[in-house]
């Protein structure tokens, strides 16, 4: 079964701490995202990267940064975490070649709550 | 500018009963593609359909269908005969071929409520 994996469902983390999400996919997709879930805005994208190393940022990306060193792991990176930053953060991931078609695989989410 | 609206934040519905989620979308694109996705409390986001622009022909899967009307630039869905599984959220998305690197762009999403 392909699954896109978070590493934590829930997180508690204080003001001014550097944040660390992970996400790791196996069905070798090239593209993967990084979306944050607040209601009545639905899913925002932060950041996404089409290959390791590369990067793009999304709609959002203040405050965050990403890392991609290898292809299957995408980390999202909250340099200082911000009380503005509670959310719930999903990371998806989709094959490059006729993506647009496939959609996205997404992982459950963290849930995260700066206090 | 939001591409994909949702305007109807939350329904309630009786099991048994239909229940229509409304999407609408904005693209200056001639290709694209819209989806629906179901969000279950459990917090993952199952992929449910995907239509392409070229391709208005309405579709039935199961007790769901779905209604792709280029003209008025919507993608409504149907769930037929609602049960207490078919509460999630549920979002439209949409996708534009033109240098988006297949980025999707979601609405604000709907509430489902099925009470038994």
């Amino acid at each position: 079964d392909v699954k896109v994996t978070q590493s934590s469902r829930y997180l508690v983390k204080r003001t001014g701490e550097k944040v660390f999400l992970e996400c790791v996919q196996d069905m070798d997709h090239e593209n993967m995202f990084w979306y944050r879930q607040d209601p009545g805005l639905g899913l925002r994208l932060i950041y996404f990267s089409y290959d390791v190393k590369m990067k793009e940022k999304g709609d959002i990306p203040e405050g965050y940064s990403v890392s991609r060193e290898k292809k299957e792991r995408f980390s999202l990176i909250l340099e200082s975490a911000s009380t503005n930053q509670t959310s719930m953060y999903l990371c998806a991931s989709s094959p490059l070649s006729g993506s647009a078609n496939y959609g996205y695989t997404f992982g459950s989410g963290t849930r995260l709550t700066v206090v | 500018a939001q591409k994909v609206t949702q305007a109807q934040t939350e329904i309630s519905v009786v099991e048994k009963e239909d229940v229509t989620l409304d999407c609408v979308y904005e693209t200056r694109d001639t290709t694209y593609y819209l989806f629906w996705y179901k969000q279950p409390p459990s917090g993952e986001l199952v992929f449910l359909i995907r239509r392409n622009s070229f391709d208005e022909q309405n579709e039935i899967s199961g007790r769901y269908s779905w209604n792709f009307q280029k003209s008025t630039s919507s993608f409504n869905f149907t769930i037929t005969a609602s049960q207490v599984v078919d509460s999630a959220v549920y979002f439209c998305a949409l996708s534009e071929a033109s240098g988006s690197w297949g980025k999707l762009q979601f609405g604000a999403g709907t509430q489902v409520v099925v009470t038994p």
